[in-house]
């Protein structure tokens, strides 16, 4: 089993559709939660944070961590075109552990 | 200005051959890291430095070599490349471990012909 599992999609939506994107994780000790956008051609940047389990909210965006079932989702409300890019989900064990293990990626477009 | 810079952006060469790529990063962080996304998207660690010190060495092969001399800046050297080593290789920087200020310079596209 992969540490992380993230549906690789294609993922094709209407112009204000709510999208929603989802990881789930074998390794209990990770404990910060990212997703980073990346556009064609372009490093990741980051979305959104959150440390442990519970909601993050910032503008259109939504994220939702549950530990207890090692889940977590990124929602999107009203989306744009310009939301169009593969969305990465991303987690690390903090401490001395420094690396991020990521997701395979989702690849979204937002069509007008 | 850019926060975490790589060059070269793009690098084509020949198999057999030895090639490097340079990464800085101006955002005073401690750790700098390897990153390979391979033609499905997927970014997996290579390396990492921590104020110069190795601290992350993944199952790479030995053709790769890093090297940090200083905070602010860590290489890859590789060495008789193969097909296989075609990818995007990005840089990334951050401070402590806990991934928030995580930062990922542009990447640097890499085709072994």
């Amino acid at each position: 089993q992969k540490e992380v599992e993230q549906d690789p999609g294609p993922l094709s939506v209407p112009e204000g559709a709510i999208v929603s994107l989802n990881c789930t994780y074998s390794n209990s000790a990770f404990q910060y939660f990212m997703w980073y956008r990346q556009y064609s051609r372009k490093g990741p940047e980051l979305l959104m944070y959150t440390y442990s389990s519970g909601n993050k909210e910032d503008g259109r965006f939504t994220a939702q961590v549950d530990k207890s079932s090692k889940y977590i989702s990124l929602f999107i409300r009203d989306s744009q075109p310009s939301d169009s890019a593969t969305y990465l989900c991303a987690m690390s064990a903090g401490g001395s552990n420094y690396k991020l293990t990521f997701g395979k990626g989702t690849l979204l477009t937002v069509n007008p | 200005d850019t926060a975490v810079s790589q060059t070269p952006k793009y690098l084509v060469t020949q198999m057999g051959n030895d090639k490097s790529i340079k990464c800085e990063q101006n955002l005073g962080h401690d750790t700098m890291y390897w990153y390979k996304q391979d033609s499905k998207k997927f970014l997996k660690i290579m390396f990492s430095y921590n104020n110069k010190e190795l601290i992350i060495n993944e199952t790479v092969p030995n053709r790769f070599s890093p090297k940090s001399p200083d905070k602010a800046h860590l290489n890859l050297h590789i060495n008789s490349l193969e097909l296989g080593d075609s990818a995007v290789y990005f840089c990334a920087s951050s401070q402590g471990s806990e991934g928030r200020g995580y930062t990922f310079g542009s990447g640097t596209r890499l085709t072994v012909v």
